[in-house]
C-alpha cells in the first residue's frame, strides 16, 4: 500500500554539526518529493522540494537528493543552528491526477547550543 | 507565512454533534486539500477540491465531507463527531490538482472531542 517511512523518528546534534533525515516511499509513480519543518503550535511549512526528473536540489543550507531506483530520498542540513529545532516531515506524491501526499512520522530535530 | 487561512483556531465539541471548518485559500490557488494530523504523527490526507467538486479522497468515511465555494475557499464538515476525530485540521492550497504543485498550509484548526 502505500506508504513512507522516516528515519530517525529523534535526531538531536551540537549546532554546526549537518543533520540528515531519511525517507524510503512505496509507490514508483510518486514523482514530488516536498519535505516539511512543523514548529510547535504551527503549521507545517515547506522548506524545500525535489521532482522526480533531478537527483538533488540545494537552498542555502539545506538540501535533498533523490534515489529513484531505490525509493529513498534525504533531506540534508548543514551548520545547523537552534532555530533549526523542529519536527521535519517528509512526503511522497501519489498518482491518481490529484494532490494526495503521503507523510512520514516526523523527525524531532534538536540543536543545541 | 503563506496566504492560506483557516477558522476557527480551536473548538471543543461533543461526541455525536458536527462541526464545520473553514479554510481560505492563498490567492491563484484553485485547489483545496484537506489532512487530519494526530498529536504525534503526520498530516492524513482526507480529500481535495477542485473547481467545486471532490477530487480524490483518502480513507476516511462519508460522514467527512467538504465543500468548495467559486472563490476557492472550502469547508471540511464532520457529522457524528466521535473522540478519535480530535486532531489538527489542516488545509493546504494548491495552483493546480495535479500531484506535482506545491501545497501550502493554513495555520489549522485545533478541534478537541470529549
Amino acid at each position: 500500500g502505500e506508504n513512507v517511512e522516516q528515519h530517525p523518528s529523534t535526531l538531536s546534534v551540537q549546532e554546526g554539526d549537518s543533520a540528515v533525515i531519511k525517507c524510503t516511499y512505496s509507490d514508483s509513480a510518486s514523482n514530488y518529493f516536498p519535505w516539511y519543518k512543523q514548529e510547535l503550535g504551527k503549521r507545517p511549512q515547506l522548506i524545500i522540494d525535489i521532482r522526480s526528473n533531478v537527483g538533488e536540489k540545494k537552498d542555502q543550507r539545506i538540501a535533498v537528493t533523490l534515489n529513484k531506483t531505490a525509493k529513498h530520498f534525504s533531506l540534508h542540513i548543514t551548520e545547523t543552528q537552534p532555530e533549526d529545532s523542529a519536527v521535519y516531515f517528509c512526503a511522497a506524491s501519489i498518482s491518481g491526477g490529484y494532490n494526495k501526499l503521503i507523510f512520514g512520522a516526523g523527525t524531532r530535530l534538536a540543536v543545541h547550543p | 507565512e503563506t496566504g492560506v487561512t483557516q477558522s476557527p483556531t480551536h473548538l471543543i465539541k461533543t461526541r455525536g454533534q458536527q462541526v464545520t471548518l473553514r479554510c481560505s485559500s492563498q490567492s491563484g490557488h484553485n485547489t483545496v486539500s484537506w489532512y487530519q494530523q494526530a498529536l504525534g504523527q503526520g498530516p492524513q490526507f482526507i480529500f481535495q477540491y477542485y473547481r467545486e467538486e471532490e477530487n480524490g479522497r483518502g480513507n476516511f468515511p462519508p460522514r467527512f465531507s467538504g465543500l468548495q465555494f467559486p472563490n476557492y475557499s472550502s469547508e471540511l464538515n464532520v457529522n457524528a463527531l466521535e473522540l478519535d476525530d480530535s486532531a489538527l485540521y489542516l488545509c493546504a492550497s494548491t495552483r493546480g490538482r495535479g500531484g506535482d504543485y506545491e501545497q501550502y498550509f493554513g495555520p489549522g484548526t485545533r478541534l478537541t472531542v470529549t
